[in-house]
Formats: structure tokens, sequence, C-alpha cells
């Protein structure tokens, strides 16, 4: 158990539609990533918080992907007006307290596009 | 479950055996190597890390081994079991900013 609780674990959604995820670290990561999973790769980087601030985002976060952490706990993914290029495994990912570098990563949120 | 690098360069290894996975990585400037596992339908998970002022790092049951001069990394697991069989990927990255960049992963297969 790495102390990162992801929900929901599949989401399935017809194109167009909205979906959000949300992301429980344990309390003690001010740190908290998302990062980006298609078949047969390796996670991409989204974004990341610092405690509530939104400190980095990538190019692969277009205008219809908005995230927000808004008491420096939790932190929601939100994807509007979805494409079947959106079909991805979403993974949210805590620094640890232990200033390795080490990422928590949750089990992530699996999203089909139909 | 999540089924993982369906298309992904593997290795089958005879269970008791040691593996060795590699890696090459793309950015000079990366400061900060990590190895993960990812078992079918979870997260990856952290296996073992090492600092670019470093060659060698030995866990437990594992070693990274880092290569500047060509930019290589690799993992050895040494007597492989059956819960070893998973997909690896090597990131890469900076100390401080764990904006990593993850390499095409490995298929490991333990063969019992």
């Amino acid at each position: 158990d790495t102390g990162v609780s992801q929900d929901p674990r599949h989401k399935i959604t017809k194109r167009g539609q909205n979906v959000t995820f949300r992301c429980d670290p344990i309390s003690e990561h001010n740190r908290l990533y998302w990062y980006r999973q298609t078949l047969g790769q390796g996670p991409e980087f989204l974004t990341y918080f610092q405690n509530e601030a939104q400190l980095e985002k990538s190019r692969l976060l277009s205008d219809r992907f908005s995230a927000e952490r808004p008491k420096g706990s939790f932190s929601t993914l939100e994807i509007q007006r979805t494409e079947q290029g959106d079909s991805a495994m979403y993974l949210c990912a805590a620094l640890g307290k232990t200033n390795t570098g080490e990422l928590f990563f949750g089990e992530g949120s699996r999203l089909t596009v139909l | 479950g999540e089924n993982v690098g369906l298309h992904l360069p593997t290795l089958s290894v005879q269970e008791g055996d040691n593996s060795i996975i590699n890696c090459a990585y793309s950015n000079s400037a990366s400061d900060y190597f990590i190895w993960y596992k990812q078992e079918s339908g979870k997260g990856p998970q952290f296996i073992i890390d090492i600092r670019s002022n470093m060659d060698k790092r030995q866990g437990q049951r594992v070693t990274v081994l880092l290569n500047k001069t060509v930019k290589h990394l690799s993992l050895q697991i040494a007597a492989t079991q059956p819960g070893d069989s998973a997909v690896y990927f090597c990131a890469e990255g900076h100390l401080g900013n764990e904006k990593l960049t993850f390499g095409t992963g490995t298929r490991l297969t333990i063969i019992p």
C-alpha cells in the first residue's frame, strides 16, 4: 500500500462527455503528481502540485484538462469533451518524505473513451 | 486487470537465475535515475534509485549500475523469484523535481 488512493479505478465514457478523477494521498505528502500511461508505454508527466499550488504543466495537458488541489490534500483531474485519444491510465503519485525522490504511485484510473 | 506493455521488449529468466535489464536514457543533464516495477493492474512501484555521482548502488537482491559515458542504466536482479515477473521501467530526472521521464519498459517473465 503506497498510501495513494485513486477513484474510480475504471471509467468508460462516450466521446464528448466530461470525466473527473480523484487522488487522495496521505497527509504527509505535500507534492502530488499526475501522469498518464498508454498501453505499452511508460508514464508521461502531466502536472504537479506543491501543496495547493500547481507549479508545472506539461504540453500534454491541453485546455480540455484541468487539475486542482484546493486544500493541498486530495487532487482532481478533469477532462472535458473527452476524445478517444484520451483513453489511458491516469496515475497519481506523491513524493515521500524520505528526500530520495521516491514517488509513491496510486493504482491508477483507467479511462476508456468509446 | 490492466495489461501493461503488450509489445514491450521481453526477457525470460529461469527462477533462481540472475537477470539484467538494460535501459538507455536520453538526457545527459539528468542527475537522478530510478527503476520502477509495474505489475498488471497496478501503479509503478519504486525499486531502487541512484544519483549521478555514483556508478553502482545495491539493494536487497537488486543492483543498479549507471554508466554516464554512454548514458546507460541497468538493473540486476539476483536469484529471481516468480514475484519478480512484471514490467520494469527506468526513469530519469532531477532530484528535487520529480518530473520523471520514463523509458520503454521491459517485460520480465520468470519461468518456474
